[in-house]
Formats: C-alpha cells, sequence, structure tokens
C-alpha cells in the first residue's frame, strides 16, 4: 500500500470546470512534488514545494495553480483546461536533504495517481 | 542532448536470462540516481538507490559510472513479474529529479 495517498483517482472534467486534485503523506517527508505522466512517456516534473513553499515551477500554465496548505497536504487546482492535458497525474514526496547548496536528494515515494480525463 | 535518456527497448528474454539497461545523464553535478519499475497505468515504485560503489538486492544490481556518466541495472535469473518499464531518476538540480524515457523488459515463458 502506498503511503502517499491521492484523491480522486478518476476525473472528467470539461474544459469550462474548475477541479483540484488531492493528495497527503504523513511520512513527514518536507518536499512534495507534482509529476504529469502521458500514456507511453516518462513522468514530467512540474512543480515542488520544499517546507511548504513553492521551490521549482517547471514552466508550468497557470491554468495549473499548486498549493500546499500545509506539510502534509499537496493540492493542484485545475481551471480551463484543454483536451491535451489529460494524463496521470502523479504526487509524490521526499524526506528534504540538505539545501539548494546540495546536489543529494532522497528518492521520491508516489501516490497512485489521479487519472484525468478533459473533454 | 536530453538530461537522462535510456533504450526505449522493448526487451525481449526468456526466464531465468540476465538482462541489463543503461541510463546515460548529460549533468556531471548529478548526485542522486533511482532506478523505478512501472508496471501498466500503475505509479513508479523505487526499486533501488545507486550509490557510488555499486549495489545489490537480491537478483538487482546498479552500478554508478561517473567517468562515462551512465548508470547500470542488471536483472539475474529473470522472472516473469519482472516484466514492466524501468525507469532511471536523476537529480538535475536541487530538487529536480527528472525520469528517464524508460526501457521496457518483456520475459517470456
Amino acid at each position: 500500500d502506498t503511503e502517499v495517498t491521492q484523491t480522486p483517482k478518476h476525473l472528467v472534467m470539461g474544459m469550462t470546470n474548475k477541479k483540484s486534485l488531492k493528495c497527503e503523506q504523513h511520512m513527514g517527508h518536507r518536499a512534495m512534488y507534482w509529476y504529469k505522466q502521458k500514456a507511453k512517456k516518462p513522468p514530467e516534473l512540474m512543480f515542488v514545494y520544499s517546507y511548504e513553499k513553492l521551490s521549482i515551477n517547471e514552466s508550468v500554465p497557470s491554468r495549473f495553480s499548486p498549493e500546499c496548505p500545509n506539510s502534509s497536504l499537496l493540492n493542484l487546482h485545475l481551471h480551463a483546461l484543454q483536451p491535451e492535458d489529460s494524463a496521470l497525474y502523479l504526487c509524490a514526496s521526499s524526506q528534504e536533504r540538505g539545501d539548494s547548496r546540495s546536489s543529494y536528494n532522497s528518492p521520491l515515494h508516489f501516490g497512485n495517481g489521479t487519472r484525468l480525463t478533459v473533454t | 542532448r536530453k538530461e537522462v535518456e535510456q533504450d526505449p527497448g522493448p526487451f525481449n528474454v526468456p526466464e531465468g536470462a540476465t538482462v541489463a539497461f543503461n541510463c546515460t545523464y548529460s549533468n556531471s553535478a548529478s548526485q542522486s540516481f533511482f532506478w523505478y519499475r512501472q508496471d501498466c497505468r500503475k505509479e513508479p515504485k523505487l526499486l533501488m538507490s545507486v550509490y557510488s560503489s555499486g549495489n545489490e538486492d537480491g537478483r538487482f544490481t546498479a552500478q554508478l559510472n561517473r567517468a562515462s556518466q551512465y548508470i547500470s541495472l542488471l536483472i539475474r535469473d529473470s522472472k516473469l513479474s519482472d516484466s514492466a518499464t524501468y525507469l532511471c531518476v536523476v537529480n538535475t538540480g536541487f530538487q529536480k529529479l527528472v525520469f528517464g524515457t524508460g526501457t521496457r523488459l518483456l520475459v517470456s515463458p
């Protein structure tokens, strides 16, 4: 069983809808991530939060809006998405190691993902 | 050049075979390396971290070659259940963990 929980498992939304993806972890990890994965492609990094602050935004369109309400929760707010945004959205967490001068990372622990379809 | 590259395969091997995959990375400052396994329509699961001196976990052996900037994964005595996509993950900056394209392995009876 995964220790990172994502809800919902599946989501179908229209292009004018607003929805949110949720992610929760109780491993005490202080880094949380959103990845997007299209079929037959590897996961692509979208956002990283470190100690509840946004530390990396990989030039993601503003129709995706991340939020980290506390150290255990990570949300991804969706608005005015396009059909090409349909994908598996994966949340991950990792132990925070070092600081920005360090290039060591702990491994990522993934949730089961949310399979999003935009119609 | 992509930051992290893998041969997409598929690698078709019989049960009991030994198979090896490589993963090349472009950032010489990278320090963190991992192998993940992903089954169809599932999330990636950590298989093993890769340490400088190389490390082994049962039938799986991981190696790091800093000079040539690649990591490798060796699977001995392949099982049917090893069929999956194997993804290498490399940090290309602080907290920036990038996936390789993945290598698909098919183990047949």
